[in-house]
């Protein structure tokens, strides 16, 4: 069962544009969400969290819109540079459980110049 | 302040063989997760562990796979009796407490012949 569902699989976007990165979950008990970015033979690196009391939070070019009543939250990430290619994951996380990352399918990102 | 560091980056064994995977946190940190990753696929939960204690390991496969965090030195993932399917990333995360953010390292990369 997938309890984290990712949209789309892949993404082109040209520069200066705006990526939007779509999640969506099954479990209310859910209570804390992450964005992470990874490169390419990297590890995953947390890019911006969000939790279900706040209906968005904006670092930088990054902005999580949260959606509770639907069980949806995206990634919008504005003035898209090349630099931000790479594979995107959404994650779930249950506070009062091992806080174990449950992760969405993934979004390959390509900006182009 | 070094990161979370994982070796080997690359292991390849054939079937049947021992895999070890080593895992060493970050300075401070005593709480190290696990997640696989097959091709294409987000990252799946494996185990939690914090030192000398195996927190949940509802994500462990039932037979040949067992982790252990010991007092002193690595935490160690093992993978007996190797089959392709095992082909994988694998990565380790580091906590410094159980809501704490987790760092993930640079992964091992499996690959059964």
């Amino acid at each position: 069962q997938q309890q984290v569902k990712q949209s789309p699989q892949s993404l082109i976007v040209q520069k200066g544009g705006i990526s939007i990165i779509n999640c969506a979950y099954e479990n209310t008990a859910f209570d804390y969400f992450p964005w992470y970015q990874q490169f390419p033979g990297k590890g995953p690196a947390l890019l911006i969290a969000i939790r279900p009391d706040v209906s968005e939070k904006k670092e930088g070019r990054f902005t999580i819109s949260f959606n509770k009543s639907a069980k949806q939250f995206s990634l919008h990430i504005m003035d898209s540079q090349p630099g931000d290619s790479a594979t995107y994951f959404c994650a779930a996380v249950r506070m009062d459980s091992s806080y174990k990352l449950i992760f969405g399918s993934g979004t390959r990102l390509l900006v182009r110049p | 302040n070094a990161g979370v560091m994982q070796n080997p980056r690359h292991l390849v064994r054939r079937r049947g063989q021992e895999a070890r995977l080593r895992c060493s946190p970050m300075k401070g940190h005593s709480h190290v997760y696990w997640y696989r990753q097959l091709p294409e696929e987000g990252l799946k939960f494996m185990v939690y562990l914090q030192k000398e204690n195996i927190i949940d390991e509802s994500g462990m496969p039932k037979e040949r796979f067992s982790a252990e965090f010991p007092k002193e030195g690595p935490s160690i993932l093992r993978i007996q009796q190797v089959v392709r399917g095992d082909s994988a990333a694998y990565f380790c995360a580091s906590s410094p407490g159980e809501r704490g953010e987790q760092f993930f390292g640079p992964g091992t990369r499996l690959t059964v012949l």
